[in-house]
């Protein structure tokens, strides 16, 4: 039982540079969600899936864009990183939107932009 | 501004020790969950709750929402070293769609 999975697990980048975090679920699940976890901050959402095809801003978009490619894949891309987009970031799904039955999460990708 | 805030921050116990963390909002949830952390893995849900005052018990872990359904604690009794982690609440406010995390308490459980 995968779950959800997310690559890579580690990357350094340069200010600048671009990179795609890799998300894919094995769950059958409508949504997806991608967030950072910052120390003091908490997890906060960077943008969510509702479902194939849709995609909505979260807290803090800004930086980033997203693909929903199918169901079972969804995308980060950071275009041009910043030394403040050092963080986790964490690949999550649920069956609907709201939470209400749970996000499952994949184990997160370091990033750090130097 | 978080919109949930949890207390206290970090914690440190001994085994054995009862310990109570808490989740609070001026905002109403329809539904609140928590979920326990471990480090260099993701957060892994351990309940929800849905109706205020509601309470569920976990094996010696404790979840009651708030008859308001604005706050949650989450109680552990007799800890262990294995529930050292970070815990984190969760809710999705009566407005919107978006779910919020909060800061989430830190336990040590020294054996």
């Amino acid at each position: 039982n995968a779950g959800v999975t997310q690559t890579p697990k580690f990357q350094v980048l340069k200010t600048g540079q671009s990179m795609t975090l890799q998300c894919a679920q094995d769950m059958n699940h409508n949504s997806m969600y991608w967030y950072r976890q910052d120390p003091g901050m908490g997890l906060r959402l960077i943008y969510y899936s509702a479902s194939e095809g849709t995609t909505d801003k979260g807290e803090v978009p800004n930086g980033y864009n997203v693909s929903r490619l199918n169901k079972r894949e969804f995308s980060l891309r950071l275009e041009s990183a910043a030394p403040s987009q050092t963080s986790v970031y964490f690949c999550a799904s649920s069956e609907s939107t709201g939470g209400s039955y749970g996000y499952t999460f994949g184990s997160g990708t370091r990033l750090t932009v130097v | 501004t978080q919109l949930l805030e949890q207390s206290p921050q970090f914690l440190s116990i001994q085994e054995g020790e009862n310990l109570t963390v808490y989740c609070n909002s001026s905002s109403v949830f329809s539904s609140l969950q928590w979920y326990r952390q471990e480090p260099g893995e993701g957060p892994v849900l351990l309940v929800t709750v849905v109706t205020g005052g509601e309470v569920k018990k976990l094996k010696r872990l404790t979840f009651q929402f708030g008859d308001a359904r604005k706050d949650s604690s989450l109680h552990i009794t007799a800890a262990q070293p294995g529930d050292t982690g970070l815990y984190l609440c969760a809710g999705a406010p009566n407005t919107g769609n978006q779910f919020y995390f909060g800061t989430g308490t830190s336990l040590t459980v020294i054996p």
